[in-house]
């Protein structure tokens, strides 16, 4: 399977706790964007990278997350000192150029307790 | 901000009936438009887009025309199928950054 692969598939954590997502891009596709979907609602750009360089962040993405893509091929979003507000799926994308179509990835879900 | 605008579900239709689902936009420039869909238990999926005033997009039956004038551009499909049922994001991309704004979805279930 060459689409987007996103690790893990779901997460339930403690509140506090940290958590790591990771999301493997379409191999050659230089752009990455990171999306977060609550239930109800459609997806909410939280990020993006062009290659290893990160251009915009959402104002969504508060100072507990934060997003790299060190070799401009996987990202990783890490939450750090989770609050039961951030569980939802998280959604990674990837595609060839500004222009190019967006692949979208299953998600990750994220539960808080 | 840009925003999107999308008739709430649940729809819920018997095979062979005309779809309507309604999208309306409020952007700054001239974005370009596009419908994704999300069968269960998969990822998103484009299902069309279009990138300017009049254009219509097209797949798999569905059709939807980039309307400026009504800042509309709302999916048709004259027959659906039991496997149309999904969720269905309508939503328009920032012209320089490509980020993409969506509506909140409609869930549609299509009975045989």
């Amino acid at each position: 399977d060459t689409g987007v692969s996103q690790d893990p598939r779901h997460k339930i954590t403690k509140r506090g706790q940290n958590v790591t997502f990771r999301c493997d891009p379409i191999s050659e596709h230089n752009r990455l964007y990171w999306y977060r979907q609550t239930l109800g609602q459609g997806p909410e750009f939280l990020t993006y990278f062009q290659n290893e360089a990160q251009l915009e962040k959402s104002r969504l993405l508060s100072d507990r997350f934060s997003a790299e893509r060190p070799k401009g091929s996987f990202s990783t979003l890490e939450i750090q000192r989770t609050e039961q507000g951030d569980s939802a799926m998280y959604l990674c994308a990837s595609s060839l150029g500004a222009a190019g179509e967006l692949f979208f990835g299953e998600g990750s879900r994220l539960t808080v307790l | 901000g840009d925003s999107v605008t999308q008739m709430e579900g649940p729809v819920t239709l018997s095979e062979e009936a005309f779809l309507t689902i309604n999208c309306t936009y409020t952007a700054t420039g001239y974005p370009s438009l596009f419908w994704y869909v999300q069968y269960p238990g998969e990822g998103l999926q484009l299902l069309l887009k279009a990138t300017k005033a009049d254009d219509k997009g097209s797949n798999k039956g569905f059709e939807a025309t980039y309307r400026k004038e009504t800042t509309s551009f709302h999916l048709e499909k004259g027959s659906v199928q039991v496997s149309d049922s999904a969720v269905y994001f309508c939503a328009l991309s920032d012209p320089l950054s490509r980020q993409l704004t969506f509506g909140s979805g409609t869930q549609l279930t299509v009975l045989p």
